[in-house]
């Protein structure tokens, strides 16, 4: 039990155009969901909390313009990145709270070229 | 702050035991963990303790918790090759989940 998945698991896309990112807990309910971003060989920093239903909370330094996110349903949440540029290449995880107990997704590989 | 320090790396010999030590500097943590994450792969939890407990063993893990030093650590018995991958200590404060940077197990046949 308590399975989260991710789509894509990667992909490439080209400097300017905007990629979105979802996250499923696929046997349980979950109200927050959190978005982590990790550069190679370095730690997770989360990005965002995000709670079914109402707004993201964004952490300092995140821009919330720039990777808007949307948590339509208690199994689903999406991190839609905008006018992506080679900076934001980055490995993109998600995690689905339950019980108090974080669920980590697979991740999703993002390369911009 | 919150702040959550760990070393690199870790080099051992099949069969030995590994020690991964980590520390924090909130001391409202309620909860700490250890997760595995193998290449481009998300995290495994594999154990976390309660802040009011010194230790707790499931299987080939120990987890030893000094709250006076804000030191925890993991041990591994019997380090297998499988266990290659890098270990996150995390603190949970607020709900909030804060990583370490996360030390690279390297374990020699």
């Amino acid at each position: 039990g308590a399975v989260v998945s991710q789509h894509p698991s990667w992909v490439i896309c080209k400097s300017g155009t905007s990629v979105k990112i979802e996250c499923r807990s696929l046997d349980f309910q979950a109200t927050t969901m959190f978005w982590y971003r990790q550069f190679p060989k370095q730690s997770l920093m989360l990005m965002a909390t995000s709670n079914e239903g109402s707004k993201a909370t964004y952490e300092q330094g995140v821009e919330k313009d720039k990777f808007l996110i949307n948590h339509a349903s208690l199994t689903l949440s999406t991190l839609t990145v905008t006018s992506a540029h080679p900076e934001d290449s980055s490995f993109y995880i998600c995690s689905a709270s339950v019980g108090g107990e974080q669920f980590f997704g697979p991740g999703t590989r993002l390369t911009v070229l | 702050g919150e702040d959550v320090e760990q070393s690199l790396f870790l080099s051992v010999r099949e069969g030995d035991s590994s020690v991964i030590n980590c520390t924090y500097t909130d001391s409202s943590s309620t909860y700490l963990y250890w997760y595995k994450q193998e290449p481009g792969a998300g995290l495994q939890l594999l154990t976390y303790i309660f802040s009011n407990m010194d230790m707790k063993q499931d299987q080939r893990l120990t987890v030893l918790l000094n709250k006076k030093d804000k030191h925890l650590s993991l041990r591994i018995a019997d380090t297998q090759t499988g266990d290659s991958a890098i270990y996150f200590c995390a603190e949970s404060i607020t709900g909030k989940l804060i990583f370490g940077q996360g030390t690279t197990l390297q374990v020699k046949p």
